[in-house]
């Protein structure tokens, strides 16, 4: 069984601080890991998808990295807004049709 | 562009019942997911379809199937419903059938079997 973790579960963080949080994926046979957040009564919105070892992405305030050799990849937001509030989703592909969820780190962001 | 459609949004069954979810892709999108998201969990993969064929199925019994139709939009059917077959039934579309593309959600639809 092929198992993603996510840490935190939860995480509060004041209003313009930075926060980040963690993806952990089986090392093997990795295809592509992607980020998705997830906003209460909306649907899953794609942030990034990465494949290559070392990669990094940034999107406005959110950046992300891959290490595949160890298995995970870190979800950074800089400056947090009351937007950002939603729970943050990442999922592995090892090269079939599937994505591998993991249970997601729920980010409440306090004003 | 409109983004991914679901219907119906929210469906009340009894158990045994069967019911069917639908799914309007992103136009241009010829590869169609589903996924059942249950409350504290990620989503769970249910099936992949591209090109109206069948490219993959998760863990999940017969009694759940799909299909894919000639303009890519897809349906859901559960069959013999059981009340652990609650949950959020999310549909994604993607320009590929390979995951280095992101898949575009729906609002999905909210299953309660009672």
């Amino acid at each position: 069984i092929l198992n993603v973790e996510q840490s935190p579960q939860s995480l509060h963080v004041q209003e313009g601080d930075s926060t980040n949080f963690t993806c952990s994926f089986p090392s093997s046979n990795f295809y592509a890991l992607h980020w998705y957040r997830w906003e209460t009564a909306k649907s899953p919105e794609a942030l990034f998808v990465m494949t290559l070892n070392g990669d990094e992405k940034k999107k406005g305030r959110i950046s992300a990295t891959l290490n595949t050799k160890e298995g995970y990849s870190y979800l950074y937001i800089k400056g947090s807004q009351p937007e950002d509030s939603a729970t943050y989703l990442c999922a592995f592909n090892f090269g079939n049709e599937k994505l591998t969820f993991g249970t997601g780190t729920r980010l409440t962001i306090i004003p | 562009d409109a983004g991914v459609t679901q219907s119906p949004t929210h469906l009340i069954k009894t158990r045994g019942q069967q019911v069917t979810l639908r799914c309007s892709p992103i136009s241009g999108h010829k590869s169609v997911s589903w996924y059942q998201q249950v409350l504290g969990q990620g989503p769970q993969f249910i099936f992949q379809y591209y090109e109206k064929e069948e490219r993959g199925r998760g863990n999940f019994p017969d009694r759940f199937s799909a299909r894919q139709f000639p303009n890519y939009s897809s349906e859901l059917n559960v069959n013999a419903l059981l009340l652990g077959d609650s949950a959020l039934y999310l549909c994604a579309s993607s320009l590929y059938r390979n995951y280095n593309s992101p898949l575009h959600f729906g609002n999905g639809t909210r299953l309660t079997v009672t």
